[in-house]
């Protein structure tokens, strides 16, 4: 079983707009992180918050974490076309032994 | 730096037949990880290595293996090929906890 679920599992949006997905997951974390992937290529690492951090800031994106809720959010302001993509949380827990483990993702669709 | 290189980046094979994809990480980057990404299942975790030992597993069959060298080069191994077993084939590289992982482009496998 997956230790991140996102929601939702698809998006599409205006050019201009934010988007915002959400990640659960279930045991405590060291860290969760956050990967953008395009159509069939690599995952690029966008955002790394450790589980004693609430709040990250990397440019347009903005992630959040509560570990009371075992949630997370990643946020992207003011989108663009090029920011279609899946985007993945993955979660390092030591209930999974420290492996990186990867939710299903949310494929975001930005039109122009 | 040059980021992490996976070779080939696109495969055909047949039923019963094995295969060997390499995995070379960004320089000083010790930990590589390996992943499974298919429409069906999503990114699933199959072993990660440090300094030439295998640090964890995941839940795959016996047919999959892999090792690193003291270059910390990883390769993995797939015997006796099953049609399940295309997918693309992800290899990253890490330089600790707490640090995001870099992946490299792939090694799109299809087995006919």
């Amino acid at each position: 079983s997956q230790q991140g679920e996102e929601d939702p599992q698809a998006l599409s949006i205006q050019e201009g707009e934010n988007a915002t997905m959400n990640c659960s997951y279930k045991t405590s974390i060291n860290n969760l992180q956050w990967y953008r992937q395009n159509s069939g290529r690599g995952l690029v690492h966008l955002i790394l918050i450790r589980s004693n951090e609430r709040e990250k800031h990397s440019g347009r994106l903005r992630v959040t974490l509560d570990t009371s809720k075992k949630s997370s959010s990643l946020l992207i302001t003011a989108s663009r076309a090029a920011d279609t993509a899946s985007y993945f949380c993955a979660t390092d827990a030591v209930a999974a032994g420290n492996k990186l483990t990867f939710g299903g993702g949310t494929r975001v669709l930005v039109k122009p | 730096k040059a980021g992490v290189t996976q070779t080939p980046r696109y495969l055909i094979k047949t039923r019963g037949q094995q295969v060997t994809l390499s995995c070379s990480p960004i320089s000083g980057h010790r930990s590589v990880s390996w992943y499974q990404q298919t429409p069906g299942q999503g990114l699933q975790f199959l072993f990660e290595y440090f300094s030439e030992t295998q640090r964890n597993k995941g839940n795959f069959p016996g047919r999959f293996s892999g090792r690193q060298f003291s270059n910390s080069r990883s390769e993995m191994n797939v015997s006796t090929l099953e049609l399940g077993d295309s997918a693309l084939y992800l290899c990253a590289s890490s330089s600790g906890q707490n640090y995001g992982y870099t992946f490299g482009s792939g090694t799109r496998l299809t087995v006919v």
